[in-house]
C-alpha cells in the first residue's frame, strides 16, 4: 500500500492539457522531501520526467512540467501526444516508523 | 552513454534463490549508489534496494530485509543482488537504477533505468 496516492487514469484528446496529482501526507511530502516523476512505456526503460519537484532533465520535452504545495505535488502534460501514453509514477522519501523511498500508486495517461 | 544491462532473471521455486546482475557503462561507476526497484505484474513500482558508491551503505525495503543481500564490484562495474527465501510475491519485473548521487540519503531519485529482467517465483 502506496503512501503516494494518484489517480488510477487521466485522459485527454492530442494538444489538450491533463495533470496528475500525487497526494502524500506529512511524513513524505508535506515534511518537505522532494518528489520526483517517471514515465513508464511497455518495452521500454523506465525515464525520469522531473526531479527535485520541478526540474526536467535534459531531453525532456518542455510540455513536461510539475510543482509541489503542502501534501501534494502535480505533473502536467501540455500539448498532449499519442507518445506520451504511458503510466507516469511520482517517488518521494517517507519518514515515518518505517523510513523508506516511496513511489507512487501511479497513473495511466490514455490519449483519446 | 549511460547504460545499465540487467541480466540473471528467469523461473525460480519458492524457498529457492537467485542472483541479478547489471553491468553499467557510460559514467564513472564508483561515484554513484546503484539500485534495484521492482514492478510486480500489474502493480506499481517498490524500490528494493540501494548502496552506496563505495558498497558501505545500503538500504532494503522491509519485506526484503535479511533475504536480499546487495553488492558492488567497482572494477567489473557491477551491481549485483542476491536473492533468498524466494517468496511468490517477490515475482516481478526487476529494474537496475543509477541513483543521482553516490550515498544514501533521504533526496534520492533514479535518474537512469535499465530495461529490467524478469523473476517468476513458482512451483
Amino acid at each position: 500500500q502506496s503512501v503516494l496516492t494518484q489517480p488510477p487514469s487521466v485522459s485527454g484528446a492530442p494538444g489538450q492539457r491533463v495533470t496528475i496529482s500525487c497526494t502524500g501526507s506529512s511524513s513524505n511530502i508535506g515534511a518537505g522531501y522532494d518528489v520526483h516523476w517517471y514515465q513508464l512505456l511497455p518495452g521500454t526503460a523506465p525515464k525520469l520526467l522531473i526531479f527535485r519537484n520541478s526540474n526536467r532533465p535534459s531531453g525532456v520535452p518542455d510540455r513536461f512540467s510539475g510543482s509541489k504545495s503542502g501534501t501534494s505535488a502535480s505533473l502536467a502534460i501540455t500539448g498532449l501526444q499519442a507518445e506520451d501514453e504511458a503510466d507516469y509514477y511520482c517517488q518521494s522519501y517517507d519518514s515515518s516508523l518505517s523510513a523508506s523511498y516511496v513511489f507512487g500508486t501511479g497513473t495511466t495517461v490514455t490519449v483519446l | 552513454e549511460v547504460q545499465l544491462l540487467e541480466s540473471g532473471g528467469g523461473l525460480v521455486q519458492p524457498g529457492g534463490s537467485l542472483r541479478l546482475s547489471c553491468a553499467a557503462s557510460g559514467f564513472t561507476f564508483s561515484n554513484y549508489a546503484m539500485s534495484w526497484v521492482r514492478q510486480a505484474p500489474g502493480k506499481g513500482l517498490e524500490w528494493v534496494s540501494i548502496i552506496s558508491g563505495s558498497g558501505g551503505s545500503t538500504y532494503f525495503e522491509d519485506t526484503v530485509k535479511g533475504r536480499y543481500t546487495i553488492s558492488r564490484d567497482n572494477s567489473k562495474n557491477t551491481v549485483y543482488l542476491q536473492m533468498k527465501r524466494l517468496r511468490a510475491e517477490d515475482t516481478a519485473v526487476y529494474y537496475c537504477a543509477k541513483v543521482n548521487d553516490m550515498v544514501v540519503v533521504r533526496g534520492l531519485w533514479v535518474d537512469v533505468w535499465g530495461k529490467g529482467t524478469t523473476v517468476t517465483v513458482s512451483s
